[in-house]
């Protein structure tokens, strides 16, 4: 089974609708992130989280909001779509051990937004 | 700026071929470094840590150059299965940055 999972793997929505991606890992790491992926633009941080009570926005987090809802799960909501949200979205965590902490990502969310 | 910045290729090279990427980082406070791959419409992969003294993983060998902010990855004895994107990646205060990204293809 895969240590870190995302649903749906694939959606189509339109403008103004709520959805929300979910993310779960069996890792057991603390540290978990939101990040989309256009062409050109690489990766990029929307929000990040190092424990259940702690969530920060990154680079671009207008128009997201997570929950993280236990260690394990951590939802990233898009509250009215609009079609620039089109892209690919991951879900990564690390732990928080000291020295080279490295990153694992979930098998990514294509969202459509017409 | 860019934290990270990378030439995105595309680098075409023959199987057997020796290929470098090179990856420039801004913030002198970077902590830790990695090199990722990603294939295509997938998620990215370690592929490996970069440590200040350099390391080798097989055909793999990766330099940080903490003076000129440089981080590179050598590759040897090309493959076909390399062809992949390379991903660079900083991390500074327990954020990562990723650079755009350095499209190989081997061709046979």
């Amino acid at each position: 089974d895969a240590d870190v999972t995302q649903t749906p793997r694939n959606r189509i929505t339109k403008t103004g609708k709520r959805i929300m991606l979910e993310c779960s890992q069996t890792k057991g790491h603390d540290r978990m992130y939101w990040y989309r992926q256009d062409p050109g633009l690489g990766l990029r941080l929307i929000y990040y989280s190092f424990d259940v009570k702690d969530i920060n926005k990154g680079e671009i987090s207008d128009g997201y909001s997570v929950s993280r809802q236990a260690q394990a799960k951590f939802s990233l909501s898009l509250e009215s779509a609009i079609p620039n949200q089109t892209a690919l979205y991951f879900c990564a965590t690390s732990d928080s051990g000291q020295g080279l902490y490295t990153q694992y990502f979930g098998p990514g969310t294509r969202l459509l937004v017409l | 700026r860019k934290e990270v910045e990378q030439d995105p290729g595309p680098f075409n090279v023959p199987e057997g071929a020796t290929v470098a990427f090179n990856c420039t980082y801004s913030n002198s406070a970077s902590q830790s470094f990695f090199w990722y791959r990603q294939d295509c419409r997938k998620e990215p992969k370690l592929l490996m840590s970069v440590y200040s003294s350099g390391n080798e993983d097989g055909r793999f060998t990766a330099q940080l150059n903490r003076a000129s902010q440089y981080i590179s990855l050598l590759i040897r004895d090309s493959k076909l299965s390399d062809s992949a994107t390379y991903l660079c990646v900083v991390n500074i205060n327990s954020q990562f940055y990723f650079g755009t990204g350095t499209s190989l293809t081997v061709i046979p």
